[in-house]
């Protein structure tokens, strides 16, 4: 079957810096998403990988290792705003979108 | 753009009533998704539709749920009859050609849905 694991829930303190790790196992492989999503609103999109390595966008960071069926989404510089949940998902064989079930990340001061 | 627009957001109903989601795509993208939410759940892909034909329902629960993509600018998802166990957040999201690159899906706002 198709699977991927990310953490139920992190805790982290501002200005501090974050791990959300995600492993998958996938029919296939043909990329993966990163979405945030604050409570009560839809997900957003953060990033996208589908080669090896790491993509740098700003504060946010992802990295990909296809042979691991690994990625991990680093938050730097954290804010409260970032307090939500972080949607990892896996782009299978059929193009089909895979989710995790999310990761909660709470914000201390 | 406005974004994806779903309708309405808020549905609170009794069981056995039927229930008609509505959703306006992104001009121009080409795929729509409906998505179910729960806590217990997470998301889950119900039906996806490609240029207005359904692709893949095999995430409809059961034969209650069925949606329609009459145009390129609107699409409904259907419960008949609707039960306490569908309540849930439903979202709908669509894309340009989602087996391309990076082409991530936009979400709606969602409705929520209450079966009593």
């Amino acid at each position: 079957g198709q699977n991927i694991d990310q953490p139920t829930e992190m805790t982290a303190t501002e200005g501090a810096i974050v791990q959300i790790n995600c492993t998958y196992q996938t029919s296939g492989f043909n990329g993966l998403f990163w979405y945030q999503q604050h409570a009560g609103e839809a997900p957003t999109f953060l990033s996208y990988n589908v080669l090896d390595g790491l993509e740098e966008k700003g504060r946010f960071s992802s990295f990909l290792s296809r042979s691991k069926g690994y990625s991990y989404l680093l938050l730097k510089e954290l804010q409260m705003k970032d307090s939500a949940s972080y949607l990892c998902a896996v782009r299978d064989s059929n193009y089909q979108l895979i989710w995790g079930a999310g990761t909660k990340l709470i914000i201390k001061p | 753009d406005a974004g994806v627009i779903q309708s309405p957001r808020h549905e609170v109903t009794e069981m056995g009533q039927e229930v008609t989601l509505r959703c306006k795509p992104i001009s121009g993208h080409d795929y729509l998704f409906w998505y179910r939410q729960t806590m217990m759940r997470g998301l889950e892909l119900l039906i996806y539709f490609n240029n207005n034909v359904p692709i893949d329902d095999s995430g409809m629960p059961e034969d209650r749920f069925s949606a329609k993509m009459p145009n390129a600018s609107f699409s409904t998802l259907k419960i008949q009859p609707s039960e306490p166990r569908d309540s849930a957040v439903y979202f709908c999201a669509s894309s340009l050609a989602g087996r391309e690159d990076s082409y991530e899906q936009y979400f709606g706002p969602g409705t929520r849905l209450t079966v009593t």
